[in-house]
């Protein structure tokens, strides 16, 4: 069966430090990545996604990024975080090739910047 | 495009009570429709999709919704309510590859 790896689970991070995020998955290949930022009453918000090694989509413009060095793995990274980086952060993966198939979602990791 | 509106960000029912937590989309073309739970400090978890064919979907934890494309309406419905049903619950819609869109969420309060 499939598993999706979410760390750490929570993060507390000075203003201006890096910050990178790890989600690995198991028990697929070749699965499309994304990333997701959770805020407060807001709902879901798509950060990136990858349909494969190297290739990134971002959704939005900010003070994140994200690669995906191997066909599993999917980071997300920041030089220098700001206080509005604060969030629950979670990571998800989904079939390629089945446009109707459901996200995958990790356990998140709620990161708190001071 | 695409987009989810949930309709009531907090729901709160009694034990035993009939859930109801309402859900109408958007989309330019067929919609893939699906609700997710969500309990705090977890990811979220699939509770059950709609693609195509019967309308009157099923899904875990005894919960049911009815895609109704006259009304663009994907209500998620649940006959009694459990004490563990207590969480946060997303409406999302698919219309194609990458693009899903959720709701902001409700979050359902179940009162012993």
């Amino acid at each position: 069966s499939q598993t999706i790896h979410q760390w750490p689970a929570t993060l507390v991070q000075p203003v201006g430090s890096p910050l990178s995020l790890e989600c690995t998955v198991e028990g697929t290949s070749n699965p499309n990545l994304y990333w997701y930022r959770q805020a407060a009453g807001r709902g879901l918000q798509l950060l990136f996604y990858s349909v494969g090694i190297g290739q990134i989509s971002s959704e939005v413009p900010q003070n994140l990024s994200a690669s995906r060095p191997q066909d599993r793995q999917f980071i997300l990274s920041s030089k220098k975080l700001l206080l509005s980086d604060s969030g629950f952060y979670l990571c998800a993966w989904s079939v390629i090739s089945a446009e109707n198939s459901p996200l995958h979602f990790g356990n998140g990791t709620r990161l708190t910047v001071t | 495009a695409q987009s989810v509106t949930q309709l009531g960000s907090h729901v709160s029912v009694s034990e035993g009570a009939l859930v109801l937590l309402r859900c109408n989309y958007s989309s330019s073309v067929p919609p893939y429709l699906f609700w997710y739970v969500q309990y705090p400090n977890q990811g979220l978890q699939l509770l059950l999709k709609y693609t195509t064919g019967a309308t009157l979907v099923k899904g875990i934890n005894g919960f049911e919704a009815e895609f109704k494309k006259s009304e663009t309406s994907f209500h998620l419905t649940k006959p009694s309510a459990h004490m563990s049903d207590a969480a946060e619950y997303f409406c999302a819609v698919s219309g194609g590859y990458q693009k899903v869109t959720f709701g902001t969420g409700t979050k359902l309060q179940v009162i012993p």
